[in-house]
């Protein structure tokens, strides 16, 4: 079946502008995570959600970031006002009731 | 509060040859699962191997396989025979069942020399 897939592939903007990353999960998979992943570096936990639950928002860096699921299904990772810092790459990742997370290629965010 | 370590930012082996990655961690739980995963510079994570705290036994996939030691907090992977296309970050995670988030060590670059 179809993986997690993430548009766009790369994303190239300019400082002070909003990006939005999307994540499409595995089809039935409740559980859905974003990650940062800086240069040769290891995964940063951004965001977690489950189900119709709250969302667990506590690896967010700053309130210029945030992020939505709709339906149980897609999800967006919005950041406003980007910064340079801001750059890297960001990972999806669902998972489903065997517990196990199956990740997306990734979005690679350049801030100008 | 779980944490998850991995020893060596970097490593070699020769083709053909074996490697093992270290991984410890650190947790009060007794119920979990452990991953290692894979991300070759595609960029792409891919799971290469799970275990379940509670089996004894460990688990194997092909040419990978684990030491799955409980008691020392342990979970080394070893990749046996090594090809070219085994050059990637490995990355060990851990998971408390119930539980939701995965808590992922540092990194291991494994280069596979030709």
């Amino acid at each position: 079946g179809a993986g997690v897939s993430q548009s766009p592939s790369n994303k190239v903007t300019e400082k002070g502008k909003d990006v939005e990353l999307r994540c499409d999960p595995i089809s039935g998979h409740t559980a859905l995570y974003w990650y940062r992943q800086s240069l040769g570096q290891g995964l940063e936990f951004l965001i977690y959600f489950q189900g119709n639950s709250a969302p667990d928002k506590s690896g967010l860096p700053s309130d210029r970031f945030s992020a939505e699921r709709t339906g149980g299904s897609v999800s967006t990772l919005t950041i406003q006002r980007t910064q340079q810092e801001d750059s890297a790459v960001y990972l999806c990742a669902s998972s489903g009731v065997e517990d196990t997370q199956y990740f997306g290629p990734g979005t690679r965010l350049t801030v100008l | 509060a779980q944490t998850v370590t991995q020893s060596q930012p970097e490593m070699s082996v020769q083709e053909a040859e074996t490697v093992t990655l270290s991984c410890t961690y650190d947790t009060s739980e007794n119920n979990y699962y452990l991953f290692w995963y894979k991300q070759p510079p595609s960029r792409q994570m891919i799971l290469v191997i799970r275990q379940e705290a509670y089996k004894q036994q460990n688990a194997t996939e092909n040419r990978f396989s684990v030491n799955f030691q409980k008691a020392a907090k342990s979970f080394s992977l070893k990749i046996s025979d090594s090809q070219l296309g085994d050059t990637a970050m490995y990355f060990c995670a851990f998971i408390r069942i119930p539980g939701n988030q995965f808590y992922f060590g540092t990194g291991t670059s494994l280069t596979v020399i030709p």
